[in-house]
């Protein structure tokens, strides 16, 4: 199994208050995801880093920011967490060496519900 | 992933039945991913396909990439309870960049 950590693995919040994630790894990737799931929408991709300081959006990026300020954390924020960010968040991890099809390996998730 | 068709959205099969769950993509694929999760777990990868006609096994589970349909079965022999769980197939191409965009997921589940 591919060395991710999630922290916390359960949080309960109130809406309005800012929260953060922390993924960690132990594999040395280059690359680093996070995902949110919810009910009929599947894996949908909130931020990505591709280095250190490196950082990109993903297709549901409003309200969430993250930081990579080493290789192994990558942290997300909500910076005032609403209702509708109450979800099940992954971290992934990605060598990506060659640019095309490289698997991404999943964290064990972490559960978020914003009162 | 709306370019990411994944088909039947439920299943429920008797212990030992066979079962195919298929993905279908609207764009290009430069590879075809599938993982399978358990509630309340992480996602674990199962294989990746990347060559047209490509098949790959993983103990009683084996899928194949049609390259030309874009698609992609999943196919379960002699399916166990262990094979309970949601199945989630995967795309990267040049449409999404160095991104996966995932399925709906399948929820399979298996009657003793």
């Amino acid at each position: 199994d591919a060395g991710i950590t999630q922290s916390p693995r359960h949080k309960v919040t109130e809406t309005g208050t800012p929260v953060t994630l922390r993924c960690h790894q132990t594999e040395n990737h280059r690359y680093m995801y996070w995902y949110r799931q919810d009910p009929g929408h599947g894996l949908r991709l909130i931020h990505y880093s591709y280095g250190v300081k490196d950082t990109d959006k993903g297709e549901v990026s409003d309200g969430y920011s993250v930081s990579r300020s080493k290789t192994e954390d990558f942290l997300l924020t909500l910076e005032s967490a609403t209702s509708s960010q109450t979800s099940v968040y992954f971290c992934a991890i990605s060598p990506w060496t060659s640019g095309r099809g490289e698997t991404q390996y999943f964290g064990p998730g972490t559960r978020l519900l914003v009162l | 992933s709306q370019e990411l068709e994944q088909s039947p959205q439920s299943l429920i099969v008797q212990e030992g039945k066979n079962l195919t769950i298929n993905c279908t993509s609207s764009k290009t694929l430069y590879g075809l991913y599938w993982y399978k999760q358990k509630y309340g777990e992480g996602l674990i990868f199962l294989m990746m396909l990347q060559k047209g006609g490509e098949e790959k096994s993983h103990e009683k589970i084996t899928a194949k990439l049609d390259e030309k349909k874009q698609q992609s079965s999943l196919h379960i022999t002699a399916s166990q309870p262990s094979h309970a769980g949601i199945y989630l197939c995967g795309a990267d191409g040049s449409y999404w960049g160095n991104k996966l965009v995932f399925g709906a997921g399948t929820i399979l589940r298996v009657k003793s």
